[in-house]
């Protein structure tokens, strides 16, 4: 059964920090990892990665792939309690001719001032 | 930057009575989707849409469940007979070719 495990499932740190989230998985027919943003409503897209060893950045957020390892990490440095959130992972597997998206528990990350 | 817009933001429904919640993908993009998550709970996909049918969908989708895209904005998804257990957030997502999907903000359906 496909499935991907995110850890920890919750984290609490100081602003400032920085925190790494994981995502693993096992998924046939892989085609791409997401990271999104979860604060109050919809989830907000963040990275999609395809291709290993390739780090993608956007500000203070970073991810990176390993399709050997089937795993992926979300670091967050400089934390601002803006940060604050539920990230979730989600791996897109190809199902007959469609793409699916198989979604983690998520990680609730709360940053105190 | 175009966006998935979902209405209404909450649907307060009695059980047994049937739901259409609305959903106008971005524009130029040709996949679509409904998710449903449960308070405190992971997100559960639904079903896919492509060219105009369903493409894929879960155990969750059974027959009280259906999609149509009406003309060519519009993406709905109709609970026939609503159970205490449709209670949940329903999010809308759209995706062009080859690229993430985007989500809505979602609806909140709410079964007395």
């Amino acid at each position: 059964e496909d499935k991907v495990v995110q850890s920890p499932l919750s984290l609490v740190v100081h602003e400032g920090d920085t925190v790494t989230l994981n995502c693993s998985y096992e998924v046939t027919n892989f085609r791409s990892l997401l990271w999104y943003k979860q604060e109050k409503k919809a989830p907000t897209f963040l990275f999609m990665l395809t291709s290993s060893g390739i780090e993608k950045k956007s500000g203070r957020l970073s991810s990176i792939l390993d399709k050997k390892e089937l795993f992926s990490i979300l670091n967050i440095t400089a934390t601002q309690t803006g940060d604050s959130a539920v990230y979730l992972c989600a791996v897109e597997a190809k199902f007959d001719s469609n793409y699916q998206l198989i979604w983690g528990a998520g990680t609730k990350l709360i940053i105190k001032p | 930057e175009p966006e998935v817009t979902q209405t209404p933001s909450h649907q307060v429904t009695q059980m047994g009575q049937e739901v259409i919640l609305r959903c106008v993908p971005i524009s130029n993009h040709l996949y679509f989707y409904w998710y449903r998550q449960i308070l405190g709970q992971k997100v559960e996909f639904l079903v896919s849409f492509y060219n105009n049918e369903i493409s894929e969908k879960s155990e969750i989708f059974d027959d009280q469940f259906s999609v149509e895209r009406p003309d060519g904005s519009n993406f709905t998804l109709k609970i026939r007979s609503t159970k205490l257990e449709d209670s949940a957030m329903y999010f809308c997502a759209s995706r062009g070719f080859n690229q993430p999907q985007h989500f809505g903000d979602g609806t909140r359906l709410s079964i007395l």
